[in-house]
């Protein structure tokens, strides 16, 4: 069954530093995966996603992500964090088999100091 | 275009109180998941409507069901209400033209408070 872990609960930066949120998942196929990003008290938007090809995936608000079959990764990275970045970030695999769900991980909250 | 929108945004239920929350998809989406999170357990897929017929049910107990209308529009209903039900109920809605690995866009979700 696929699963996703996000090893860190919680992350701090300074404003304008670099960012690397971490995932890993459980699946031996080619995985569906995906960054979400959550505001407090909001929905989820989807940052980027990998099906297949080009192994680094560009996404919104200048994130990208790299997946690393060798290693089961697919880290979230930004080059200049923003404050406005601060909310908590989730990975997630999709369903095989004809399913359309996601698997998430726990989330890792971002807090960004000035 | 308009996104996936959902009500109400906020409930108060009593324990044992019935509730029914509804979701509208983006124009053009016929595949609705509906997913509870909560502090404890995170974000858990409850069950895809698609075409008004359940696809794909997450592990909740029966009081947890939904239905699909002819528009696509989605209601998921709990029945007797339990503290625990207390969370965040989002509803992501996708195009399901059967390829895999489908992006799913979610609503801004109801939060539901059980007293």
């Amino acid at each position: 069954a696929q699963s996703v872990t996000q090893p860190d609960i919680h992350i701090t930066v300074s404003e304008g530093a670099s960012l690397e949120l971490r995932c890993n998942y459980s699946y031996g196929a080619t995985p569906y995966l995906f960054w979400y990003v959550q505001s407090p008290g909001q929905g989820l938007q989807l940052l980027l996603k990998y099906f297949s090809g080009d192994t680094l995936v560009q996404g919104i608000k200048g994130f990208e992500a790299e997946f690393k079959r060798s290693q089961s990764s697919f880290n979230l990275r930004k080059p200049s964090v923003h404050w406005s970045d601060a909310a908590e970030y989730f990975c997630a695999v999709g369903a095989q088999g004809g399913a359309n769900n996601l698997f998430f991980g726990t989330g890792t909250r971002l807090t960004v100091i000035p | 275009k308009a996104g996936v929108t959902q009500t109400p945004r906020y409930l108060i239920k009593t324990r044992g109180q019935q509730v029914t929350l509804s979701c509208s998809p983006i124009s053009g989406h016929r595949s609705v998941s509906w997913y509870q999170q909560t502090p404890g357990q995170g974000l858990q897929f409850l069950f895809e409507y698609f075409s008004e017929t359940q696809r794909n049910k997450g592990n909740f107990p029966g009081r947890f069901s939904g239905r699909q209308f002819s528009n696509s529009r989605s209601e998921m209903n709990v029945s007797t209400l339990e503290l625990g039900d207390s969370a965040l109920y989002l509803c992501a809605s996708s195009k399901r033209t059967g390829g895999a690995g489908e992006t799913q866009y979610f609503g801004p979700g109801t939060r539901l408070l059980v007293l």
